[in-house]
């Protein structure tokens, strides 16, 4: 495989369910990126990481947990969350943190809080 | 706060003819990028066109150019002999250099009538 790829594509849950989002990155990039696209709203940053390392977390509610086992892999760990969390969930990558490089999206995982 | 604006929701446009996206971002900075980003039904992300703010002259890929009017913060995206499969939702990014969190503008959604 190639790019960026997420599993699962559609996921729906309870509210006192946990899941996990995956990500994985075949680009050799160091910087990956979660994103929440809800409808008609811009893309919000949820978290960065750069080396392994969480750079960023925009004031992200801590029913989400990320992971960064590797510069390959990212997760995001989700329990307990409400009907305003569904939403489309974008991984993305970069080879750098800084600089021109490029973000590279993932398809996205379409997660329904019922 | 960076923000980014796209004044237009939706754009319609005939197939084999040019259309023009708008954006407009707000920013102290003076060292920054900017992107076009495409988001077809599919859902995956991708990158369009990308302009670095210290290049005068406007990055064109193809049927895509862009109008980056510094001065004017703005940063427009005309296609040219529009086609089907340019059909999706387009949204305007920034960055800036040193930093990567990209701002997103709440996206122009393109109908190509055949």
């Amino acid at each position: 495989e190639t790019g960026v790829t997420q599993t699962p594509r559609h996921l729906v849950m309870g509210m006192t369910n946990k899941k996990s989002l995956k990500c994985e990155q075949h680009l050799g990039h160091n910087a990956m990126y979660w994103y929440k696209q809800s409808a008609k709203k811009p893309l919000e940053l949820m978290f960065v990481y750069n080396f392994k390392e969480q750079t960023e977390n925009n004031s992200v509610p801590s029913r989400f947990s990320p992971e960064c086992p590797n510069s390959s892999h990212l997760f995001l760990h989700l329990h307990t969350l409400q009907p305003e969390d569904s939403a489309l969930y974008l991984c993305a990558s970069s080879q750098e943190l800084a600089g021109p490089d490029t973000q590279y999206f993932g398809p996205g995982t379409r997660l329904t809080v019922l | 706060a960076q923000t980014v604006t796209q004044s237009q929701p939706e754009m319609s446009v005939q197939e084999a003819e040019t259309v023009t996206l708008s954006c407009t971002y707000d920013t102290s900075e003076s060292d920054y990028y900017l992107f076009w980003y495409k988001q077809p039904p599919s859902r995956q992300m991708i990158l369009v066109i990308r302009q670095e703010a210290y290049k005068q002259q406007n990055a064109t890929e193809n049927r895509f150019s862009v109008n980056f009017q510094k001065a004017a913060k703005s940063f427009s995206l005309k296609i040219s002999d529009s086609q089907l499969g340019d059909a999706a939702m387009y949204f305007c990014a920034y960055r800036t250099y040193n930093n990567n969190d990209m701002r997103f503008g709440a996206g122009t959604r393109l109908t190509v009538k055949p």
